[in-house]
């Protein structure tokens, strides 16, 4: 069977390692999901986006990645750097609608 | 150009006062939302204006909290009588159009002694 990755609240990572954080998100009827990072004492920070009819989506040193069948979203950052320390979101919203839904969030720390 | 605006940074206030925390939207973002995030959590969503008006205030917790943007820029989050359970980060963010990109604003962190 297919695994579904584990939310985790913290993860440690070591600098220049991959970082991937998952997210479960609840509402079917989500066609759009968001990943925002949010550094102490600053609001979140969009990441990068993806739609519902895409699985796969790639910006600079991030990927997200959708699994529709499980309910799933996750975001891997490349050759994590000391900057990427911060509390990872995920969210969500439906089809027309406006206001975001937030999943719980990760707290990254980058190891030197 | 400058991003969104929340003043004050940081309020203390005591149980039972009124609080008033501002936003300042991006310069042409007619949507403007009011999030509110306590501590370890993700943001919830409260408030959101589309131009003057609350198009969606479901997310407000009782009739304490109210929300008004009368010129369509500038809004105030009013909360009366605070309680200690309101402490948290209040976020304001605004889009350029109601399923646009929500920038955030750095939030007020309110404290209720």
């Amino acid at each position: 069977g297919e695994s579904v990755g584990l939310h985790l609240p913290t993860l440690s990572v070591q600098e220049g390692d991959n970082s991937i954080i998952n997210c479960a998100y609840s509402n079917s009827a989500s066609d759009y999901f968001i990943w925002y990072k949010q550094e102490s004492g600053k609001g979140p920070q969009f990441i990068i986006d993806i739609r519902s009819n895409m699985d796969k989506r790639q910006g600079q040193r991030v990927t997200v990645l959708l699994n529709k069948t499980v309910k799933h979203l996750s975001l891997q950052i490349a050759a994590t750097q000391p900057g990427d320390s911060a509390v990872y979101f995920c969210a969500e919203k439906g089809a027309g609608d406006y206001k975001l839904s937030f999943g719980a969030g990760t707290t990254v720390t980058v190891r030197a | 150009g400058a991003g969104v605006s929340q003043t004050p940074s940081n309020k203390v206030t005591e149980k039972g006062k009124y609080v008033e925390l501002r936003c300042d939207p991006i310069s042409g973002h007619t949507a403007l939302y009011w999030y509110r995030q306590s501590l370890g959590q993700g943001p919830e969503f409260l408030i959101y204006f589309q131009g003057t008006g609350a198009a969606d205030d479901s997310g407000l917790p009782n009739d304490r909290f109210f929300a008004v943007r009368p010129e369509g820029s500038v809004s105030t989050l009013k909360i009366q009588r605070t309680e200690r359970g309101d402490s948290a980060v209040y976020l304001c963010a605004s889009s350029d159009r109601p399923s646009g990109e929500q920038f955030f604003g750095p939030g007020t962190r309110l404290t209720v002694l």
